[in-house]
């Protein structure tokens, strides 16, 4: 149980174009889902927590015009890189938590974005 | 404010011997604390968790972690290295309570074996 999907798992696109990142609660429902944002060889890095229903919280420092997050149902959350750039490129994880465990958060497979 | 410290990012043990990654926390509240495993290009699987019950938290593929406030810290183990042990590890804290859900990550520590 407690599975998420990302999809796709690797997206190539062009700069100036806009790359849209899904993230699916497969088994469960999820009130809350995280993005984050990982370089090579570096940690995670909290870029928005996604509320069913509501607007997503953007950690400081991250454009929220940029990456556009919207948590329309308890099993889907999608991510927006709007007019993607080479520094763009990074590896993008969801995580979803499940209502009863509330501190546990289930990570999806992550998506490779490279912007050329 | 919450915060996890790795020490070594780099951590090289040899197939079959002792596995042990250091982590300790800081917190002002009694923490909740994971670690997650990270292989390439793939997203984080939890090991195990500490939330308040038993000290010595066993996990999955034979880690365990012993949580020690005195130390403040979270130190991984397993008792002998598998080659497919080889990934990054992830230390994470966060509080208690409905409302404190949001992880706060180490830098990692990767693990190579040596055949």
């Amino acid at each position: 149980g407690a599975v998420v999907s990302q999809h796709p798992s690797r997206v190539i696109c062009k700069s100036g174009t806009s790359v849209k990142i899904e993230c699916r609660s497969l088994d469960f429902q999820a009130t809350t889902m995280f993005w984050y944002r990982q370089f090579p060889k570096q940690s995670l890095m909290l870029m928005a927590t996604s509320n069913e229903g509501s607007k997503a919280t953007y950690e400081q420092g991250v454009e929220k015009d940029k990456f556009l997050i919207n948590h329309a149902s308890l099993t889907l959350s999608t991510l927006t890189v709007t007019s993607a750039h080479p520094e763009d490129s990074s590896f993008y994880i969801c995580s979803a938590r499940e209502t009863v465990s509330y501190n546990e958060q289930f990570f999806g497979p992550g998506t490779r974005l490279t912007v050329l | 404010a919450q915060s996890v410290t790795q020490l070594g990012s780099h951590v090289s043990v040899s197939e079959g011997a002792l596995v042990l990654l250091r982590c300790n926390y800081s917190s002002s509240v009694p923490p909740y604390l994971f670690w997650y495993v990270q292989y390439p290009n793939q997203g984080l699987q939890l090991l195990l968790k500490y939330t308040s019950a038993a000290t010595l938290v066993k996990g999955i593929n034979g880690f365990e972690a012993e949580f020690k406030k005195s130390e403040t810290s979270f130190h991984l183990t397993k008792p002998s290295a598998h080659m497919s042990d080889a990934a990054e590890y992830f230390c994470a804290v966060t509080g208690p309570g409905a409302g404190s859900y949001q992880l706060t990550f180490g830098k990692g520590t990767k693990l190579s074996v040596i055949p």
